[in-house]
């Protein structure tokens, strides 16, 4: 069955990017919306934004003159850039697949990996 | 922005009894030219990422347990389990996908009493 493992450094310095890669194994990153979401220590979720294959997106408006999401369909793989970041950035990072579209539930979710920004 | 706001915060319950959580949104999420509301529940676990439990608000998805159901349209929603188990303790999340950003509640901590 698919699944999803996101990867990336586990610590950024303050106004730095963050970068984090998903890598979609067992399937194809085909014909399915891929999102990111993240969770800062002891929180709820917050969902960041998803792409399609095709490369088509769309942002949270609170990330999105911050956020980059990009897709290469040649790795089976999506990637998440976050710009400037700060504290409030350290979160556990998930990616997750839409099934049925865009407008869909997200049925498979990766581990998620955390992400600590600190200098 | 669509909130969704849970209740309650945190719930203790015996095992084998029900347990009722509740979500509210802010505007309604069902679509009408399909009469589907875009709500999910989920349940995660300690160091776990979110798993999905039900999605169109009562569909339950495969492999769920049938103790996990939920009901509810438009603006309110329940996610009921009706047999407590002690593998059933969790967090447990609604979230809209009728529009973006796609908005999650802020949880309820499902406990043993």
């Amino acid at each position: 069955q698919v699944q999803l493992q996101e990867s990336g450094p586990g610590l950024v310095k303050p106004s730095e990017t963050l970068s984090l890669t998903c890598t979609v194994s067992g399937g194809s990153i085909s014909s399915y919306y891929w999102s990111w979401i993240r969770q800062p220590p002891g929180k709820g979720l917050e969902w960041i934004g998803y792409i399609y294959y095709s490369g088509s997106t769309n942002y949270n408006p609170s990330l999105k003159s911050r956020v980059t999401i990009s897709v290469d369909t040649s790795k089976n793989q999506f990637s998440l850039k976050v710009s400037s970041v700060t504290a409030t950035d350290t979160a556990v990072y998930y990616c997750a697949r839409h099934t049925g579209g865009y407008s869909g539930p997200m049925d498979v979710w990766g581990k998620g990996t955390t992400v600590t920004v600190s200098s | 922005d669509i909130v969704m706001t849970q209740s309650p915060d945190s719930l203790a319950v015996s095992l084998g009894e029900r347990a009722t959580i509740n979500c509210k949104s802010s505007q309604s999420v069902l679509y009408s030219s399909n009469n589907k509301s875009y709500l999910t529940w989920y349940q995660q676990k300690p160091g776990q990422p979110p798993k999905l439990l039900i999605y169109w608000a009562s569909t339950r998805e495969s492999g769920v347990p049938d103790r996990f159901s939920g009901s509810g349209s438009g603006t309110d929603f329940t996610l009921t389990i009706s047999s407590l188990q002690a593998e059933d303790v969790a967090v447990y999340y609604c979230q809209q996908y009728f529009s973006t950003p796609y908005t999650f509640g802020q949880g309820t901590k499902l406990e043993i009493k």
